[in-house]
């Protein structure tokens, strides 16, 4: 069966410094990856998509990056944090376009 | 413009108190409309996929339904364990992997 793993699942970071988020799929094999961010009282927002390793799609301009340097691994990336940049980040990966897409845990950002 | 509006925004019910979350959409053109399930500090669980009017589907006390411009779940004689907020997507027609979400029904059940 297929797994989706995000790390790490809490952050406090200090505004201008960097960050990484790291999710991986494992049980399947060239899998559609999302980055969404989840903000109090909104719903999920959609930052980046990845049809295959080296494509990325945005949706939002922001302080924001995305990479697949492999297969089934997406990562979120920022050169300097914002106080905005604080929310719920979630992964997710589907099969293909407009099959459901299923989520990881998350991870929490807090800046400070 | 594309909209996804959920309502109500909380629901609290007596276990065994049936009712139902309505889930209401401005796209034209829909692939598809999906319901999940979060709970606090967790990703969204997936639960239904709707791909055209009329269509229904079921599991345990959570029963989904879609019209041209809605879906609502339905949930029969509620546990405390349904307790969860209840989200709504839907697929953009565009050639994209858009989704967009609505902001979500709280729901608590009380025993």
């Amino acid at each position: 069966s297929q797994t989706i793993h995000q790390w790490p699942a809490t952050l406090v970071q200090p505004v201008g410094s960097p960050l990484s988020l790291e999710c991986t799929v494992e049980g399947t094999s060239n899998p559609n990856l999302y980055w969404y961010r989840q903000a109090a009282g909104r719903g999920l927002q959609l930052l980046f998509y990845s049809v295959g390793i080296g494509q990325i799609s945005s949706e939002v301009p922001q302080n924001l990056s995305a990479s697949r340097p492999q297969d089934r691994q997406f990562i979120l990336s920022s050169k300097k944090l914002l106080l905005s940049d604080s929310g719920f980040y979630l992964c997710a990966w589907s099969v293909e376009t407009a099959q459901p897409q299923h989520f990881g845990d998350g991870t929490r950002l807090s800046i400070l | 413009e594309d909209q996804v509006t959920q309502s109500p925004e909380a629901l609290r019910l007596q276990e065994g108190e049936s009712s139902s979350l309505n889930c209401s959409y401005t796209v034209s053109g829909l692939r598809g409309l999906f319901w999940y399930r979060q709970d606090p500090g967790k990703g969204p669980e997936f639960l239904f996929t709707l791909y055209s009017a009329g269509e229904e589907k079921e599991k345990e006390r959570l029963k989904a339904t879609l019209t041209k411009k809605e879906s609502f779940l339905h949930i029969t004689a509620p546990k405390p364990e349904d307790s969860a907020t209840y989200l709504c997507a839907v697929q953009l027609p565009r050639n994209t992997d858009k989704l967009i979400f609505g902001t979500g029904t709280r729901l608590q059940v009380f025993p």
